[in-house]
């Protein structure tokens, strides 16, 4: 595809539900990421997939959060019962390697409210 | 403690007008420093990337400046636009780190 890609762009919540976020990345890139965006707040790193590699998940803020990535292509975020706190816009990225030296590709973002 | 901190956290400018953003950071060892543009419910797009030995670096009417040693970086938007109503970003990169650290971002308005 042309970019970075997630679903859905809006998911309205009850709290205690879970929810499950997609994000397809650019075809070839190796590394992905998941970031939170919180209302008034700068991107929060939450997870980090790097090939074959065993993600860095020390961003996650709770064991709630989970993330899986298939085949080094697509990538879902799950979140289990959810809490308010939750409710933020959840971006993800890619790029061709580790950040520091690569560009990153952010996707449009996924805003999860619970209610 | 890692940390990248901008200012103004809004600005509002006249159509036509320059303007300056300003961003201050902690992080080390320090890789890159990054500016994005985010425009309202998308993702953001990077604008400029310096590394450590590069002091200035301009992309189009937006110019941004790195001093390393003082740990500040500034982005100046020249002859502003109305599409340049978006809130900026400022991301520091740590050498070896698999994540980066960004700023709140300054939200830009630019009115006609």
């Amino acid at each position: 595809g042309a970019g970075v890609s997630q679903s859905p762009s809006n998911k309205v919540t009850e709290k205690g539900k879970d929810v499950e976020l997609r994000c397809d990345p650019i075809s070839g890139h190796t590394a992905l990421y998941w970031y939170r965006q919180s209302l008034g707040q700068g991107l929060e790193f939450l997870i980090y997939f790097q090939g074959n590699s065993a993600p860095d998940k020390s961003g996650l803020p709770s064991d709630r959060f989970s993330a899986e990535r298939t085949g080094g292509s697509v990538s879902t975020l799950t979140i289990q019962r959810t809490q308010q706190e939750d409710s933020a816009v959840y971006l993800c990225a890619s790029s061709l390697g580790r950040t520091s030296v690569y560009e990153q590709y952010f996707g449009p973002g996924t805003r999860l409210t619970v209610t | 403690k890692n940390q990248v901190e901008q200012s103004p956290q809004s600005l509002i400018i006249l159509e036509g007008k320059n303007c300056t953003l300003q961003c201050n950071y902690t992080v080390s060892p320090f890789s890159n420093l990054r500016w994005y543009k985010q425009d309202t419910g998308r993702g953001p797009v990077s604008l400029t990337i310096m590394t450590f030995s590069e002091n200035t670096k301009s992309n189009g009417r937006y110019t941004a400046t790195l001093d390393a040693d003082t740990k500040q970086s500034s982005l100046h938007i020249t002859a502003s636009q109305l599409s340049d109503s978006a809130s900026y970003i400022c991301v520091v990169s740590e050498t070896g780190a698999n994540n980066l650290f960004f700023g709140t971002g300054t939200r830009l308005t630019v009115i006609p």
